[in-house]
């Protein structure tokens, strides 16, 4: 069975760098099958989607987080991780990462998501 | 990229149905059939309930259904539980290899 967990730090300073990580367990990361992406829920709030990596390192980031999101994918490890640089009280949230199915264009497997908050 | 457009809020007795729709543009909801619905219960990660359009994974019963029609992609629950109280979110795949949700709808079993 397919599983996800997020990690990293739940508190970032406001101006700092966000940085969260996904270990995938019971598949790899490196199927030509699937593309990883990166999903966030501000409290009380709707999903937003961040970005996303094929294991080759092809990304993909919505244009509003463009300029500060960095995805990157270690296949050694089976991770893939996200950098958010300049973060405000805004960015704080949920942060889901999820497996992308190619074929169907859907994200099918989710982590559990891990909550991080802006604040100094 | 704007996010699709889902009615705040849905309700319904046991045993009805209900449809939550999600209105995109051609860019999006019309121009792709890769439409996904996602339940989401309170503190949980979303579940995928729907996917290119109307289809069904594994283990997900079959009062749910999806369609579309145009930009509007429709989410039907029928024979409503008291277990489908939840938020419920579209997703589409947007031109340029992007995804974009809807703003969620929150249904209420009455």
């Amino acid at each position: 069975q397919l599983q996800l967990q997020e990690s990293g730090p739940g508190l970032v300073k406001p101006s700092e760098t966000l940085s969260l990580t996904c270990t995938v367990s019971g598949g790899s990361i490196s199927s030509s099958s699937y593309y990883w992406g990166w999903i966030r829920q501000p409290p009380g709030k709707g999903l937003e989607w961040i970005g996303s990596i094929y294991y080759s390192g092809s990304t993909y980031y919505n244009p509003s987080l463009k300029s500060r999101v960095t995805i990157s994918v270690d296949t050694s490890k089976n991770q893939f991780s996200l950098k958010l640089s300049s973060v405000t009280a805004a960015d704080t949230a949920v942060y889901y990462c999820a497996r992308l199915v190619d074929t169907a264009m859907v994200y099918d497997y989710w982590g559990q998501g891990t909550l991080v908050t802006v604040s100094s | 990229q704007s996010a699709l457009t889902q009615p705040a809020s849905v309700s319904g007795s046991p045993g009805q149905s209900i449809t939550i729709s999600c209105t995109g543009t051609s860019s999006d909801v019309g121009g792709y059939n890769y439409v996904s619905w996602y339940q989401q219960h309170p503190g949980k990660a979303p579940k995928l309930m729907i996917y290119e359009v109307s289809n069904r994974p594994s283990g997900v019963s079959n009062r749910f259904s999806g369609s579309k029609s145009g930009n509007t992609a429709s989410l039907t629950i029928s024979g409503l539980q008291a277990e489908d109280e939840a938020d419920y979110y579209c997703s589409s795949y947007t031109s340029s290899s992007l995804w974009v949700f809807g703003g969620g709808t929150k249904l209420t079993v009455l």
